[in-house]
């Protein structure tokens, strides 16, 4: 079982949608959850960044962490076509330390005007 | 603000050629790291550094050296590209952690 799971997608949504990102890890080590964005042909960025478990709202964007369940979120609302874009998650037992992240392999989004 | 620049964008190179993938970055970051990134595979770490004089080893690190003799730069060696080699490469930088700046990446092809 790979450390991380993150389903591929693609996602295809109409301009407005509620978006709902998951991934699953199976390493109950991992405390500092993050998401990061990466446009076609760029490098990722870091969008959202949690520790530990709860929620953490920055604007439309949403990330939920579930440790009991080992599952985190990112939820999207009033999603645009400027959104487009692969949404990797990624996470780190390294005392705050995110040098040895673990990535998904990332869900691409479209979003459809 | 330049931030993490990568040279080149793009390399074709011959089963055996060697070569060097350039990273700098201007923010005064103490770690640097490399990671490749393929189809279905995602990003996965190569090598990384926390300080000048100070490398380790990540996920995948066969096949490539690192070295970091200042702050600003950290490039990665390709000794003998072979075809699996083929992937994105991007750089990234943090002050400590919390966020990771990430290049804009090399796409390399190894025929």
């Amino acid at each position: 079982q790979k450390e991380v799971e993150q389903d591929p997608g693609p996602l295809s949504v109409p301009e407005g949608a509620i978006v709902s990102l998951n991934c699953t890890y199976s390493n109950s080590a991992f405390q500092y959850f993050m998401w990061y964005r990466q446009y076609s042909r760029k490098g990722p960025e870091l969008l959202m960044y949690t520790y530990s478990s709860g929620n953490k709202e920055d604007g439309r964007f949403t990330a939920q962490v579930d440790k009991s369940s080992k599952y985190i979120s990112l939820f999207i609302r009033d999603s645009q076509p400027s959104d487009s874009a692969t949404y990797l998650c990624a996470m780190s037992d390294s005392g705050g330390s995110n040098y040895k992240l673990t990535f998904g392999k990332g869900t691409l989004l479209t979003v459809n005007p | 603000n330049a931030g993490v620049t990568q040279t080149p964008k793009f390399q074709v190179l011959k089963t055996g050629q060697s070569m060097t993938l350039q990273c700098a970055q201007d923010m005064n970051h103490e770690y640097m790291s490399w990671y490749r990134q393929d189809p279905g595979m995602g990003l996965r770490l190569i090598h990384y550094s926390v300080g000048a004089g100070i490398t380790d080893q990540g996920e995948v690190p066969n096949g490539y050296n690192v070295s970091r003799s200042t702050t600003e730069d950290f490039p990665l060696r390709l000794l003998s590209a072979a075809p699996s080699q083929t992937s994105v490469y991007f750089c990234a930088s943090s002050r400590t952690s919390e966020k990771l700046f990430f290049g804009s990446g090399t796409q390399l092809s190894v025929l």
